[in-house]
């Protein structure tokens, strides 16, 4: 079975473009969370979606926002980027009712 | 606030014992994950503890102590693959902040 794929693998951009970042889940997780990654540090938590709903937000600016399809894929949007939004950013997906959740390979940002 | 504390870098042997803490303060607990993360790589899922006690799976075992908001992560007869971060991450139950990780502890596996 194939797992959390992402795309696209890499992404250069500079300051104040806008970046869509995509993610499809493993077969039959309908829960999707999306991650930022610093260099040295641990997965930042973004957003969850569960059946095309935000079910869950940490603190980042309004900058960034998400959706899910109805086939349980999902974007990431990030506008008027910023130097410091340079990451890596994580999507996981998750089985109904599981917390475990599952991660894809990511998406390396770069901004300049 | 919200908090997990975890060894920034820790160094064993190959075919040693090590042991990874990690304590943590955090509101509407749900459960506890480890995950293992190569470098340039994505996090691989390890374990997850919800009730106190030690599940052991293989090489790995992870316990957990939720009275003392406590866990560690042990692993034996380490193997030179075994080098990766090691993140230690809390699921919650109460508002809209799901997931927290820790930091993560370097673990470098010497021959």
């Amino acid at each position: 079975d194939a797992g959390v794929t992402q795309s696209p693998t890499h992404l250069i951009k500079t300051r104040g473009q806008h970046v869509t970042l995509r993610c499809s889940p493993i077969s039959g997780h309908k829960s999707v969370s999306w991650y930022q990654q610093v260099l040295g540090q641990g997965p930042q938590f973004i957003f969850q979606y569960y059946e095309k709903e935000e079910r869950g937000r940490g603190n980042f600016p309004d900058r960034f926002s998400a959706r899910q399809f109805p086939n349980y894929s999902s974007e990431l949007n990030v506008n008027a980027l910023l130097l410091g939004d340079s990451a890596l950013y994580l999507c996981a997906s998750s089985l109904p009712g599981q917390d475990t959740q599952y991660f894809g390979p990511g998406t390396r940002l770069t901004v300049l | 606030g919200q908090n997990i504390d975890q060894p920034t870098e820790m160094t064993a042997t190959e075919g040693a014992i090590v042991q990874i803490n990690c304590t943590y303060q955090t509101s509407g607990f749900n459960g506890l994950f480890w995950y293992q993360q190569h470098a340039g790589e994505a996090p691989t899922f390890l374990s997850y503890n919800v009730l106190d006690g030690l599940e052991e799976k293989g090489r790995f075992s992870s316990f957990l102590s939720r009275s003392k908001g406590y866990s560690y992560l042990l692993l034996k007869e380490l193997q030179m693959k075994d080098s990766a971060s090691y993140l230690c991450a809390v699921s919650l139950t109460s508002g809209t902040y799901k997931y927290i990780f820790g930091t993560g502890t370097r673990l470098k596996v010497l021959a």
